[in-house]
């Protein structure tokens, strides 16, 4: 069964510092992709960047990045700059096709930003 | 609208009431799923459909929840007889292609409280 793994519940930045949330993943197959997604109070998912497991270059959204290990099963992000506005819940979540396309999400982490 | 619009966004329910949560996906959109979110926890897979099929319910937790999507557009989740255990945030998706990897754009979800 494909998982998703975030073994960090809480994590806490000053304003204008970098910080790295991990994600690992557990699959069989050899397409997929892997998401980002930042959940503020207001509860709606947003996309913060996508990875497709068949590109070895990591993506890369103006402040946001990944640190993409497909051998390792390793998907960590990685935010530069940080800002107040960061400051929500981040899932990892994963897709590798089948009939549906559904999304597997991770238990999510917790960024504050302090400033 | 210009997202994917949920009602009511708050909603109480006596336990042994029925619901129903309304999603309207963004106009054109083929695929709509929904997400069952537990508190502290990361969104889980409800029901999926492309257009008006229904083609995984296999994240329904019990025969008390019920999905529609009769035209292919507006889609209606149902809980029966709600228990306590159904408490949680309600998110709906919707994806405008079939393509392993289209972006999911997210509702804002309802939070039913059953007391």
């Amino acid at each position: 069964a494909q998982t998703v793994t975030q073994s960090q519940p809480e994590m806490s930045v000053q304003e204008a510092e970098t910080v790295t949330l991990s994600c690992t993943y557990d699959t069989s197959e050899s397409n997929y992709y892997l998401f980002w997604y930042k959940q503020p109070p207001s509860r709606q998912m947003i996309l913060v960047i996508r990875q497709e497991a068949y590109k070895q270059q990591n993506a890369t959204e103006n402040r946001f990045s990944v640190n993409f290990q497909k051998a390792a099963k390793s998907f960590s992000l990685k935010i530069s700059d940080s800002q107040l506005g960061d400051t929500a819940m981040y899932f990892c979540a994963f897709v590798d096709g089948g009939a549906t396309n559904k999304l597997i999400f991770g238990t999510g982490t917790l960024l504050a930003v302090q400033p | 609208g210009a997202g994917v619009s949920q009602s009511p966004r708050y909603k109480v329910a006596k336990r042994g009431q029925d619901v129903a949560l309304r999603c309207d996906p963004i106009s054109g959109h083929v695929s709509l799923f929904w997400y069952q979110q537990a508190l502290g926890q990361g969104p889980e897979f409800l029901t999926y459909f492309q257009n008006e099929a229904q083609l995984d319910k296999s994240g329904l937790p019990s025969d008390r929840f019920f999905a529609e999507r009769p035209e292919g557009s507006v889609s209606t989740l149902k809980i029966q007889r709600t228990q306590q255990e159904d408490s949680a945030v309600y998110l709906c998706a919707s994806s405008l292609a079939l393509t392993l990897g289209s972006p999911l754009h997210f509702g804002n979800g309802t939070r039913l409280t059953v007391t």
